[in-house]
């Protein structure tokens, strides 16, 4: 199967403090590429942070970094000194190429609300 | 913002009628993706249209459509609406080969009642 599990749909932080959004995965591809998208009120869908499955360097990106586990097939991303701005839908996804196409496998999606 | 233009944000449409939605895909992206997005699930994957084709497609049923037209822009067609056709659409570009870039519009929330 392929897909990607976000066991965790809802989680409040404090604002300035750090946070851990957990993503496990199912993929038969041996190179592809890993993402977090946000997704604010305003619906449209922000990369945040890639890895490619490639490397064993955990990507960062200034106040995100990811935890590439690949054995595991698990790929948490950290958000440090969270701001009200991070408050939005959070999801994982994978690169899954199939035929001629590649398309974007996504979980369920966790909320994210950063409080004052 | 993107650069990646979606039209309309909003519609309402009465079960059974067609609707076209469009995408204005990024400056010199020539692969243009479709998203369907259920209320609290993620976006799932409906087709991707690459030189005016169609290269890979979803589990959708065929009253889901496409076009590209020359100029890269998309439109998503779907026939004979049903309640749970009710949505976030979304579109994505990117450019062949360029497999982790790829840039989403703000969706079209379609309604059908």
């Amino acid at each position: 199967a392929q897909t990607v599990t976000q066991s965790q749909p809802e989680m409040s932080v404090q604002e300035a403090e750090t946070v851990t959004l957990s993503c496990t995965y199912d993929t038969s591809e041996n190179n592809y590429y890993l993402f977090w998208y946000k997704q604010p009120p305003s619906r449209q869908m922000i990369l945040v942070i890639r890895q490619e499955a490639y490397k064993q360097q955990n990507a960062t990106e200034n106040r995100f970094s990811v935890n590439f586990q690949k054995a595991a097939k698990s790929f948490s991303l950290k958000i440090s000194d969270s701001q009200l701005g991070d408050t939005a839908m959070y999801f994982c996804a994978f690169i899954r190429t199939q035929g001629g196409s590649e398309k974007l496998v996504f979980g369920k999606g966790m909320k994210l609300t950063v409080n004052p | 913002e993107t650069g990646v233009t979606q039209s309309p944000t909003h519609l309402i449409k009465t079960r059974g009628q067609q609707v076209t939605l469009r995408c204005s895909s990024q400056s010199g992206h020539n692969t243009v993706s479709w998203y369907q997005q259920a209320l609290g699930q993620g976006p799932q994957f409906i087709f991707q249209y690459y030189r005016e084709e169609e290269n890979g497609r979803g589990n959708f049923p065929p009253r889901f459509s496409g076009l590209q037209f020359p100029n890269y822009s998309s439109e998503l067609n779907v026939n004979a609406l049903e309640l749970d056709d009710s949505a976030l659409y979304l579109c994505a570009s990117s450019l062949v080969g360029r497999r982790a870039e790829a840039f989403f519009g703000q969706g079209t929330r379609l309604t059908v009642v």
